[in-house]
């Protein structure tokens, strides 16, 4: 299996903030990396696809790089809503592969 | 705009089998693969396995022995089941739409999720 660490666990940010998250794979995945928000008790959100290809409707403070085993999530301005879990996703090979998540709390 | 429900029930008993329905409205559940996903409470997202219209099916290899997923078209449904159930597989349990172009897979939408606790 693929393994995906995301890094940091948890962050403390104010509204405005620039935030960034990353996430490693165990092995190459080109760029079959997505990325997910998870409000407390929602289910998961797509925000990127193919490591930076923002998902229909998603706001443009979203974005997505990296490729080969090192990816960042970026998120331009910290809005209210976006306090939240984040996880990335592999789909390069099954089982597909979740991180372990990155908790942005309010400072 | 198509949505997904999950459904059944909330407990289920150690070593007894755990079944789950999925029901896909606004789109043919001809079109897409669909998954399961679940999430133990507090932690994180597993992927179980995902099925085609057609039947075709890929498991996690962690609970391939215990898991079947199947599809019933005339119902644009699909299901889990997975036998044998310990505390361990107390989770949240989520259906998602595959969406695939080319080789890129990623989950949307999800189903809101449900809650099925293994307790005696």
């Amino acid at each position: 299996d693929i393994q995906m660490t995301q890094s940091p666990s948890s962050l403390s940010a104010s509204v405005g903030d620039r935030v960034t998250i990353t996430c490693r794979a165990s092995q190459s995945i080109s760029n079959y990396l997505n990325w997910y928000r998870q409000k407390p008790g929602k289910a998961p959100k797509v925000l990127i696809y193919a490591a930076s290809s923002l998902q229909s409707g998603v706001p443009s403070r979203f974005s997505g790089s990296g490729s080969g085993t090192d990816f960042t999530l970026t998120i331009s301005s910290l809005q209210p809503e976006d306090f939240a879990t984040y996880y990335c996703q592999q789909t390069y090979s099954t089982p597909w592969t979740f991180g372990q998540g990155t908790k942005v709390e309010i400072k | 705009q198509v949505q997904l429900q999950e459904s059944g029930p909330g407990l289920v008993k150690p070593s007894e089998t755990l079944s789950l329905t999925c029901t896909v409205s606004g789109d043919s559940i001809r079109t897409y693969y669909w998954s399961w996903i679940r999430q133990p409470p507090g932690k994180g997202l597993e992927w179980i396995g995902y099925i085609y219209y057609s039947g075709s099916t890929n498991y996690t290899p962690s609970l391939k022995s215990r898991v079947t997923i199947s599809v019933d078209t005339s119902k644009n449904q699909f299901s889990l089941k997975l036998t044998s159930v310990t505390a361990a597989d107390t989770a949240v349990y989520y259906c998602a739409r595959e969406r695939r172009v080319g080789a890129t897979v990623w989950f949307d939408p999800w189903g809101q999720g449900t809650l099925v606790t293994v307790s005696s």
